[in-house]
């Protein structure tokens, strides 16, 4: 069965440094989204990206996140100068278009980002 | 705005007991509800979902969710716990497809031996 994969599993990283996470969504979808589950809180969405452009964002999606398609393949979040309070597990999802399914968000394993 | 309230954040039950973890919603549109899965060191998994079809929503491993809108209520059941059910349970509310999910904080389940 396809699945959403991630890498690297765990990141550390240190404060003011920039960091990319990667992302293979399922082949044939077409809608893809980061969250992000901070230790103890919810998992809460960041951003979500359609058709080579951002669809939405959160008031956490600031200006040091962006997302790119850099190939068919990968979607990756960036965070350019990172903070204490970025770490956090972020998780990958994609969905497809395909009507009575579009509303089913398929995740990746995550990328514990740690930063110190 | 879209809520979701999870009553608990943990339930321990034996196996081969009945599960019922409790999720509460708030939505302004006829939403749709999801409970996901994410056992250690994997990723969210989708059990089920409700889009206004049957408000019986039968799911993978044996797991069941009832949408009961005078309640605004989701409930996920399993008539019967198994040592692998061990895992935390989200209840998730989303307005329509292809917009953002919203969680709950999630319920731990512990199955004891």
């Amino acid at each position: 069965e396809p699945e959403v994969t991630q890498t690297p599993s765990h990141q550390v990283t240190q404060m003011g440094q920039e960091v990319i996470l990667r992302c293979v969504p399922i082949s044939n979808h077409l809608y893809f989204y980061w969250y992000r589950q901070i230790l103890g809180q919810k998992v809460e969405f960041l951003v979500s990206f359609y058709n080579n452009e951002i669809s939405e964002k959160s008031e956490i999606f600031d200006d040091q996140f962006s997302v790119e398609r850099p190939d068919g393949s990968n979607f990756t979040l960036k965070i350019r100068s990172t903070k204490l309070e970025d770490s956090a597990m972020y998780f990958c999802a994609s969905s497809d278009e395909l009507r009575d399914r579009e509303d089913e968000q398929y995740f990746g394993p995550g990328t514990r980002l740690t930063v110190t | 705005a879209q809520s979701v309230t999870q009553l608990d954040s943990h339930v321990s039950v034996s196996e081969g007991t009945p599960v019922l973890l409790r999720c509460n919603y708030s939505s302004s549109y006829s939403p749709s509800l999801f409970w996901y899965v994410q056992h250690p060191n994997k990723g969210l998994q989708l059990l089920l979902k409700y889009t206004s079809a049957a408000t019986l929503v039968k799911g993978i491993n044996g797991f069941e969710a009832e949408f009961k809108k005078s309640e605004t209520s989701f409930h996920l059941t399993k008539p019967s716990a198994h040592m692998s059910d061990a895992a935390e349970y989200f209840c998730v509310v989303s307005d329509s497809g292809n917009t953002p999910l919203v969680f709950g904080k999630g319920t731990r389940l512990s199955v004891i031996a």
